[in-house]
């Protein structure tokens, strides 16, 4: 089964920052991956596919990019309604195994 | 719009059966592949199992492998999740969500909101 391990898994921010998270896969998954968000009780939300296409109606200020075992989830400027639990995915076999996902607090 | 109806979650002893469904609306349900996804309180999320357009192709993750078997009624638009043999560690809450592309999609673009099975005596 493929790994996924995310980095950093907790992240304190201001509004306004630019953020990034990691994700690395323990072998390569071409471009397989996909990013949601997820804010409590809430189910989670397809922001990236494809490593780095941006799901119909998500912000443009998300962007990802990466192919083979790493890749990146940038917010380019943190909004409020951006303080989440962001999670990878990959899709290049199954189990699509999760990352462990990053939380964005609030710094 | 597109929407996924999870429900059948509840309290159940270790070592029983309980039976998800999820009734899907406002897309061709019969094109697209069909996941289950759970998260334990607290925890990440899980994928547990898939479901090919028309039920003919299935994995599961190795944790529900043999105890766990989803399907689907595409006459019904709906999709279940049969599990047996269920243990404390199931306890969760469980998603549908659809396959972005048809079967073996690079994401899952619909989720329900979900259905809480607690496995507890």
């Amino acid at each position: 089964d493929i790994q996924l391990t995310q980095s950093p898994s907790f992240l304190s921010a201001s509004v306004g920052d630019r953020v990034t998270i990691t994700c690395r896969a323990s072998q390569g998954i071409s471009s397989y991956l996909a990013w949601y968000q997820q804010k409590p009780g809430k189910a989670p939300k397809l922001l990236i596919y494809a490593a780095s296409t941006l799901q119909s109606g998500v912000p443009s200020r998300f962007s990802g990019s990466g192919s083979g075992t790493e890749f990146t989830l940038t917010i380019s400027s943190l909004q409020p309604e951006d303080f989440a639990t962001y999670y990878c995915q990959q899709l290049n076999s199954s189990p699509r195994t999760f990352g462990p996902g990053t939380k964005v607090d609030i710094k | 719009q597109v929407q996924l109806v999870e429900s059948g979650g509840g309290v159940v002893q270790p070592g029983r059966s309980l039976r998800l469904s999820c009734a899907a609306s406002g897309f061709t349900f019969s094109s697209y592949g069909m996941h289950w996804v759970r998260q334990a309180p607290g925890k990440g999320l899980e994928w547990v199992a898939v479901i090919s357009y028309d039920g003919s192709d299935n994995y599961y993750s190795d944790s529900v492998k043999g105890r766990f078997t989803i399907s689907r009624d595409n006459s019904k638009n709906t999709l279940y999740l049969q599990m047996n043999s269920l243990r404390a560690e199931d306890t969760a809450v469980y998603y549908c969500a659809k396959d972005l592309y048809g079967y073996d999609g690079p994401g899952f673009d619909y989720w329900g909101q979900g259905t809480l099975v607690t496995v507890s005596s």
